[in-house]
């Protein structure tokens, strides 16, 4: 079955560094990838979609790519501080929507 | 922006109980889901909809209908609840009008506990 991996280990980093969150599909292979922040409580808000036939994309801060051959989207968070913590969750499109588990970024002041 | 609402933020009901949980949204978007999301395993569609009394099977539709009988309005179901179904539960909507890869605009949550 289509599957999206997301590390499920807690990124910790320093402020001011790049966050860098790794998503990974198998099984299919998605039209494009969304990703998400989610913060504790709350449901999660859109970030970011970018399409298969495109390799970058970026908003402010933030720089997702998508790799088809190694059938993984990068999510970068640039001079990151303490209110990007969050839990990422990165969905991919097949004929549904499919969810990574999220990965918990901390970063410390 | 789009709002969606839940009606509960928390919730605790008794094993064998009916549920229902409440969505709306304000944005005549046509297509609503719900997910559960539970720890470990992310979130999991369990029924969505592309119009009014339209419903299909999600990935985990076993304990569970819905209910579509206004476009703004989606709501989830438990027959008789049980504590696997104890969980937070995410109602979210998008349009596709905005093409297929519309983003989804999700609610806040319901916490359900089943005791």
């Amino acid at each position: 079955s289509q599957k999206i991996e997301q590390n499920s280990e807690a990124l910790n980093i320093q402020e001011g560094k790049t966050a860098t969150l790794t998503c990974n599909y198998t099984n299919y292979s998605p039209a494009y990838l969304q990703w998400y922040r989610q913060d504790p409580g709350r449901g999660p808000v859109f970030l970011l979609l970018i399409r298969e036939n495109e390799k970058e994309k970026r908003k402010e801060r933030l720089k997702v790519t998508f790799d088809t051959t190694l059938k993984q989207s990068l999510f970068h968070i640039t001079a990151s501080q303490p209110a990007d913590s969050a839990t990422y969750l990165c969905a991919g499109a097949g004929n549904m929507l499919t969810f990574g588990g999220g990965t918990r970024l901390m970063v410390k002041p | 922006d789009v709002k969606v609402t839940q009606s509960s933020r928390y919730l605790v009901k008794r094993t064998g109980e009916k549920v229902f949980l409440e969505c709306v949204q304000d944005m005549d978007h046509e297509n609503m889901f719900w997910y559960r999301q539970d720890p470990g395993l992310g979130l999991r569609l369990i029924y969505f909809s592309y119009d009014v009394k339209m419903k299909e099977k999600g990935d985990i539709p076993e304990g569970y209908s819905v209910s579509r009988e206004k476009k703004e309005r989606f709501s989830l179901i438990l027959e008789s609840a049980s504590t696997n179904q104890t969980s937070m539960y995410l109602c979210a909507s998008s349009s596709p009008k905005t093409g297929g890869n519309s983003p989804l605009h999700f609610g806040n949550g319901t916490r359900l506990t089943v005791t």
